[in-house]
């Protein structure tokens, strides 16, 4: 499709697994966000990417999170050891550019950590 | 305080209502602002950018006040179609590494 691809779309894991949610942006689009949103709440910015790279990883709320991108193209948030506090829509954006302030998102992947 | 900040409502409005929202931001060097629509489990999307002038689109008109650190949407019209969470969005500065900081939202809900 022509728009931000996210998968799995819905995920339940058990307290302490480790799990992988999938962002596949927009073709062309250099900018990549991961943006977290529980339920009632805004939008808590995570990382961003320009190409590959990373310039700021404040955004993740504990070393339990890391995120990769990989040919300017597809990204992973890998959650290791997952809490029930990481239950949460991950929404994935992208955008032509970091100068912008059209980001196009995902449905986002919505995690049940039991 | 939040860098952005907004009235989370809920606004409740007839048909026909003209409503506003206001949203203020704590970084003066703020350089551009947009409000975002998030329908109830959708994911956001672009409504408008805010330019400095002020601008309007159909039923939508949004302004910007540097001077007081707030921009605002103002709704005429109302649909039940408008019905959703508005979310203003600041983008900080070059030296922003975060770049676009969400607010919260305000809920809109149109009553027949």
């Amino acid at each position: 499709g022509a728009g931000v691809s996210q998968s799995p779309s819905n995920k339940v894991t058990e307290k302490g697994k480790d799990v992988e949610l999938r962002c596949d942006p927009i073709s062309g689009h250099t900018a990549l966000y991961w943006y977290r949103q529980s339920l009632g709440q805004g939008l808590e910015f995570l990382i961003y990417f320009q190409g590959n790279s990373a310039p700021d990883k404040s955004g993740l709320p504990s070393d339990r999170f890391s995120a990769e991108r990989t040919g300017g193209s597809v990204s992973t948030l890998t959650i290791q050891r997952t809490q029930q506090e990481d239950s949460a829509v991950y929404l994935c954006a992208s955008s032509l550019g970091l100068h912008t302030g059209e980001l196009f998102f995902g449905e986002g992947s919505r995690l049940t950590v039991l | 305080r939040k860098e952005v900040e907004q009235d989370p409502g809920p606004f409740n409005v007839p048909e026909g209502a003209t409503v506003a929202f206001n949203c203020t931001y704590s970084n003066s060097a703020s350089q551009s602002f947009f409000w975002y629509r998030q329908d109830c489990r959708k994911e956001p999307k672009l409504l408008m950018s805010v330019y400095s002038s002020g601008n309007e689109d159909g039923r939508f008109t949004a302004q910007l006040n540097r001077a007081s650190q707030y921009i605002s949407l103002l709704i005429r019209d109302s649909k039940l179609s408008d019905s959703a969470t508005y979310l203003c969005v600041v983008r900080g500065d070059s030296g922003s590494a975060r770049q676009l900081t969400f607010g919260s939202g305000t809920q809109l809900t149109v009553l027949p």
